[in-house]
């Protein structure tokens, strides 16, 4: 339990759906993060919130939109999806900007584009 | 550019020792963490180090060289648990502080 909640687990959807990943943390913190997980690649960051401002990465299609109703609660929404987008999508969140702070992670959604 | 590199993969025998290797170049540098990965799990943290040298925690220790841009993972006594990916990473001060950079991550495959 890293008390970071990610729903759900795994998603397989059609590319002209909608569909919204959802994570919730229980730790308190003030950041939280959306990664991407393909095989064999590094993590890739996607986007940032800050007390629920976002500090945005640039370079995430816009098939892609996150939202932060609170600091609690993070939000992908998802549409016209592409097959490369299948992969693990991974929330976490970290206490503050403190640079020795590490992120906590939950444990992804698996999400199959068809 | 941002780089990190890491073995893709290494086996070790139970109860012996393994050292895990990462090199970096990023533009700047605010710390380094390594976190283990479990197949299907979230990544979990290990360990952070930011100044030069060793710092250990149980079986576990990470060493750093910021001069060389280097770091490593050690593992001692290795249990069958520990089977799993480890993740190199890099904060750097971009985004204001919140971007980490990570490696690809390296297979640890622990055999009887």
């Amino acid at each position: 339990e890293t008390g970071v909640t990610q729903t759900p687990r795994h998603l397989v959807m059609g590319m002209t759906n909608k569909k919204s990943l959802k994570c919730e943390q229980h730790l308190g913190h003030n950041a939280m993060y959306w990664y991407k997980q393909s095989a064999k690649k590094p993590l890739e960051l996607m986007f940032v919130y800050s007390l629920e401002e976002r500090v945005e990465n640039n370079s995430v299609p816009s098939r892609f939109s996150p939202e932060c109703p609170n600091s609690s609660h993070l939000f992908l929404h998802l549409h016209t999806l592409q097959p490369e987008d299948s992969a693990l999508y991974l929330c976490a969140s970290s206490r503050d900007r403190g640079s020795n702070q590490p992120q906590h992670f939950g444990d992804g959604t698996r999400l199959s584009i068809l | 550019g941002q780089n990190i590199d890491q073995p893709t993969e290494m086996t070790a025998t139970e109860g012996a020792i393994v050292q895990i290797n990462c090199t970096y170049q990023t533009s700047g540098f605010n710390g380094l963490f390594w976190y283990q990965q479990h197949a299907g799990e979230a990544p979990t943290f290990l360990s952070y180090n930011v100044l030069d040298g060793l710092e250990e925690k149980g079986r576990f220790s990470s060493f750093l060289s910021r001069s060389k841009g280097y770091s490593y993972l050690l593992l001692k006594e290795l249990q069958m648990k520990d089977s799993a990916s480890y993740l190199c990473a890099v904060r750097d001060p971009l985004l204001g502080g919140f971007k980490t950079i990570f490696g690809a991550g390296t297979r640890l495959f622990v055999k009887a």
